[in-house]
């Protein structure tokens, strides 16, 4: 897998939206952006994929940059319940590849009341 | 409709015992995978099935760990000989085929102790 970069973590307050940052200079024309999160105590959970548009779904948009190399997950409306580690990954969509999927350390989001 | 069980949800050993963690995938997914999260560190890749084809097993630590899956359902990971830093959550996950435009669907994880 390409390599991503994340900040470690990040604070935002309730009732705002958030965006969290991915830095992915060296994805391959065959890799998808990826973002899991996992909650506390929890097992990750899929949030969101694309390729090259922006995505919109129900839990959140993903932007992506013209060039790729880097992109955005926006919550829009956080609550609570979106404190979580969000991880965002690169997965070459050529079959065999990436099945698995390899983690990094990914960002803490803290969100405040 | 059911996600993904594991049992037991949480599994303390002494060291040197061997233990078996079960994960139930979802029905109809073809694809499981075994990963484990230690105290404060990533998640780690251990084993992969898919249908009928030999599994993946490039990401099992040492070769105390091993995994079958029987019917193409029920998978269950053992871990022979259990030594501290076997201390983990394991997660198992499953999804519709292989191949990443699948998303994977994550269990609650396994956490076991090894004392």
């Amino acid at each position: 897998d390409a390599k991503t970069t994340q900040p470690n973590s990040m604070e935002s307050n309730e009732e705002e939206p958030v965006h969290l940052p991915c830095n992915h200079s060296t994805i391959s024309g065959t890799d998808y952006i990826h973002w899991y999160r996992q909650l506390p105590s929890q097992g990750p959970e899929y949030v969101i994929h694309g390729l090259t548009s922006n995505v919109n779904n129900r839990m959140a948009s993903l932007a992506i940059a013209e060039d790729r190399k880097s992109s955005t997950l926006i919550l829009h409306r956080a609550t609570l319940r979106d404190a979580a580690v969000y991880y965002c990954i690169l997965r070459d969509v050529i079959l065999g590849r990436d099945d698995k999927i390899i983690f990094g350390k990914g960002t803490r989001l803290h969100i405040l009341p | 409709g059911a996600g993904v069980s594991q049992s037991p949800s949480n599994k303390v050993t002494e060291k040197g015992k061997d233990v078996e963690l079960r994960c139930d995938p979802i029905s109809g997914h073809t694809a499981l995978y075994w990963y484990r999260q230690s105290l404060g560190q990533g998640l780690e890749f251990l084993i992969y099935f898919q249908g009928n084809s030999a599994p993946d097993k490039s990401g099992l630590p040492s070769d105390r760990f091993s995994a079958e899956r029987t019917g193409g359902s029920v998978s269950t990971l053992t871990i022979q000989r259990t030594q501290q830093e076997d201390s983990a959550v394991y997660l198992c996950a499953s999804s519709l085929d292989r191949g990443s435009v699948y998303e994977q669907y994550f269990g609650p994880g396994t956490r076991l102790t090894v004392t």
